[in-house]
């Protein structure tokens, strides 16, 4: 079954909207979560580290004030897209740092901006 | 600057024969490869990894091979069913567990 849960699967909503998606490590504590977006016939692309208990770390060019990455408990990240625009739209996922084990990714949110 | 290059955006194979699907990369920091299958609007399943210190792994259909030198990496399903159709993912890792992926290919297995 599925290790990784992340809610909502998709959303829609107007421009200026923040709108906050839940990743759920079910079968460990997972002190780090990394989150993804992918455009459209693109890759996976990180956009930051979330570290329980401390800041987020975060790729070049993503803007740590934009995404709000929040990891308040080892079974739980939320990344929040702040006054969300057209361009923000794509497809977000997150997954478990598992160490030396493969990483395992959550089902996705769509994310589309009106 | 692409770390991860998966050049062929699809890949199209008669069920029963072998699908291989190839990868390059640049950087030689990265310690181990996986590959990752991914439907439409769900996220990538782990598939098959290997360590930079291996040049194959297998596991049932599934075979990856790494040539180092070449900086080349690439998945062999033999025999191919079409229930293999999906989107592959190659991925590297670096420093901390980052991954960084490919553009990917879509596999077609025709019946």
């Amino acid at each position: 079954g599925a290790v990784v849960s992340q809610h909502p699967s998709w959303v829609i909503c107007k421009s200026g909207t923040s709108v906050k998606i839940e990743c759920r490590s079910l079968d460990f504590q997972a002190t780090t979560m990394f989150w993804y977006r992918q455009f459209p016939k693109q890759s996976l692309m990180l956009m930051a580290t979330s570290n329980e208990g401390s800041k987020a770390t975060y790729e070049q060019g993503v803007e740590k004030d934009k995404f709000l990455i929040n990891h308040a408990s080892l079974t739980l990240s939320t990344l929040t897209v702040t006054s969300a625009h057209p361009e923000d739209s794509s497809f977000y996922i997150c997954s478990q740092d598992r160490g030396n084990q493969p990483q395992h990714f959550g089902d996705g949110t769509r994310l589309s901006i009106l | 600057d692409q770390q991860v290059k998966q050049n062929s955006p699809s890949l199209s194979v008669q069920e029963g024969r072998i699908s291989i699907l190839n990868c390059d990369y640049t950087n030689s920091m990265f310690d181990y490869f996986l590959w990752y299958k991914k439907y439409p609007a769900e996220g990538p399943t782990f598939l098959i990894s290997i360590s930079s210190i291996k040049d194959k792994n297998e596991d049932g259909r599934f075979t990856v091979f790494l040539n180092k030198s070449a900086k080349h990496l690439s998945l062999h399903i033999v025999p191919s069913q079409p229930g293999d159709s999906a989107v592959y993912f190659c991925a590297a890792r670096g420093a901390n567990s980052k991954l960084t992926f490919g553009k990917g290919i879509t596999l077609s297995v025709r019946p």
